[in-house]
């Protein structure tokens, strides 16, 4: 089993529409949890973290996190043709004196069509 | 600028070399790392570091070599004996229990 998961994509959906990315994850001691944005060619670029349950709101995106099922999702509201990207979900276990290591999720590819 | 600056953008190897990519921060982050990325694929460690002097290898150092001489810089190696290496090669850095940020990239190919 993969250490971090993600759903396969690659994942299509109308502008306008709610883009829904999720990823699951193994190691019960992770701690805080993020979703990366890469555009085709670029560097990965952070869009969201959430460290506690529930949801974490930021502009269109909203972020879910549930520890007990481990599993941490993405949703994109009002999905723009400028949202089309490659999404990597990153988990973290930052325990003791670690800095704490990012493992990644292998990434969803998102396209928002007109 | 803070940031974190990556070279060459482009660098192809040829048989038998060893290539360095540079990697520098004024972010003032203690942490760096430099992560693998082939097509299709998430990202893969190589190595990290947490203080200066000191680093350890990730999930996939064989035919990888590094050194942090300076808070600042973290350059890597690919040495020839590394039989794969054309990937695109990630930098990053963060503060303690901080998500990490990342360079531009390099992008490695064989002659």
């Amino acid at each position: 089993q993969k250490e971090v998961e993600q759903n396969s994509g690659p994942l299509s959906v109308p502008e306008g529409a709610i883009a829904s990315l999720n990823c699951t994850y193994s190691d019960r001691g992770s701690q805080s949890f993020f979703w990366y944005r890469q555009y085709s060619g670029k560097s990965p670029e952070l869009i969201m973290s959430i460290y506690s349950n529930g949801d974490k709101e930021d502009g269109r995106f909203t972020a879910q996190l549930n520890k007990a099922s481990q599993y941490v999702s993405l949703l994109i509201r009002d999905s723009q043709p400028s949202d089309s990207a490659t999404y990597l979900c990153a988990v973290m276990n930052a325990g003791g004196t670690s800095y704490g290591k990012l493992t990644f999720g292998q990434g969803t590819i998102l396209t928002v069509h007109p | 600028d803070g940031g974190i600056t990556q070279s060459p953008k482009y660098l192809f190897r040829k048989e038998g070399q060893n290539v360095t990519l540079s990697c520098e921060q004024n972010l003032n982050h203690d942490a760096m790392y430099w992560y693998r990325q082939d097509p299709g694929q998430g990202l893969r460690l190589i190595y990290y570091s947490q203080i200066v002097n000191d680093f350890q290898k990730g999930d996939i150092a064989e035919g990888y070599s590094v050194s942090r001489e300076k808070k600042e810089s973290f350059p890597l190696t690919v040495t020839s004996a590394q039989k794969n290496p054309t990937a695109f090669y990630l930098c990053a850095s963060s503060l303690k229990h901080q998500p990490q940020h990342f360079g531009d990239g390099t992008r490695l190919s064989i002659l």
